[in-house]
């Protein structure tokens, strides 16, 4: 069964740092990779969806990578900002036709201004 | 993008009352959506898958028969908390699924805040 994991569970930065978010997961089967944003309280915001044939999507100031055969996956933040500040899940499902997510449990980020 | 929503977003109500979270998928349709419960400070729980016209698939440790599920049309997923106690207090998301070919994600609702008296 697919386990995931995020270290660290907790991340405190100064404003305008680039940052690295880490997510290892058990299964090297994993098909997609998901990175969400949650904030308090709140739902799920969806940021990056790495699909099986991807080891990289962009958008903005956030790249996330996937290494199938080392199981980790990385969200960077670059020039970090007190809006940023939320906890970061990832999520994976393993296998073409299973489409059950698999989520760790998340790394809370505080950007200080 | 795919928009899902949850109705309510919040409710409160007494210990042995029956609760129904409503989950839609408002401009795509979803033959299967998952409910999820979060408790505070942990990470999301997948509870059941909800399938368009067949029984939902529980995970290991979820009683069928205390959170029902029903997903009678393509955009619409009801979960019903029956006979609900202090303990069954959450965050219950859902999420509706787009699949075709190599291709599958999730689109996450905005999650419905349950406190039982």
């Amino acid at each position: 069964k697919q386990e995931v994991t995020q270290i660290p569970a907790a991340l405190s930065v100064p404003e305008g740092e680039n940052l690295v978010l880490n997510c290892s997961f058990t299964d090297s089967a994993i098909y997609n990779l998901q990175w969400f944003r949650q904030d308090p309280g709140k739902g799920l915001t969806s940021l990056l969806l790495i699909q099986s044939s991807q080891r990289e999507q962009t958008s903005g100031r956030l790249n996330a990578s996937l290494d199938k055969s080392s199981g980790r996956s990385t969200l960077y933040i670059a020039a970090s900002q007190p809006g940023d500040s939320a906890t970061y899940l990832c999520a994976g499902n393993s296998g073409a036709g299973s489409y059950q997510l698999t989520f760790g449990k998340g790394t809370k980020l505080s950007v200080i201004p | 993008g795919a928009v899902v929503s949850q109705h309510p977003s919040r409710v409160i109500c007494k210990s042995g009352t029956s609760v129904k979270i409503e989950c839609r998928s408002l401009d795509f349709q979803a033959t299967t959506m998952f409910w999820y419960r979060q408790f505070p400070k942990k990470s999301l729980m997948l509870m059941a898958t909800s399938n368009e016209g067949s029984k939902a698939t529980y995970e290991q440790g979820v009683e069928k028969d205390k959170f029902l599920i029903n997903h009678a049309s393509l955009t619409l997923s009801t979960l019903t908390v029956t006979s609900a106690h202090p303990e069954d207090s959450s965050f219950y998301i859902c999420s509706a699924l787009i699949a075709g070919g190599a291709y599958n994600e999730q689109f996450f609702g905005p999650g419905t805040r349950l406190t039982v008296l």
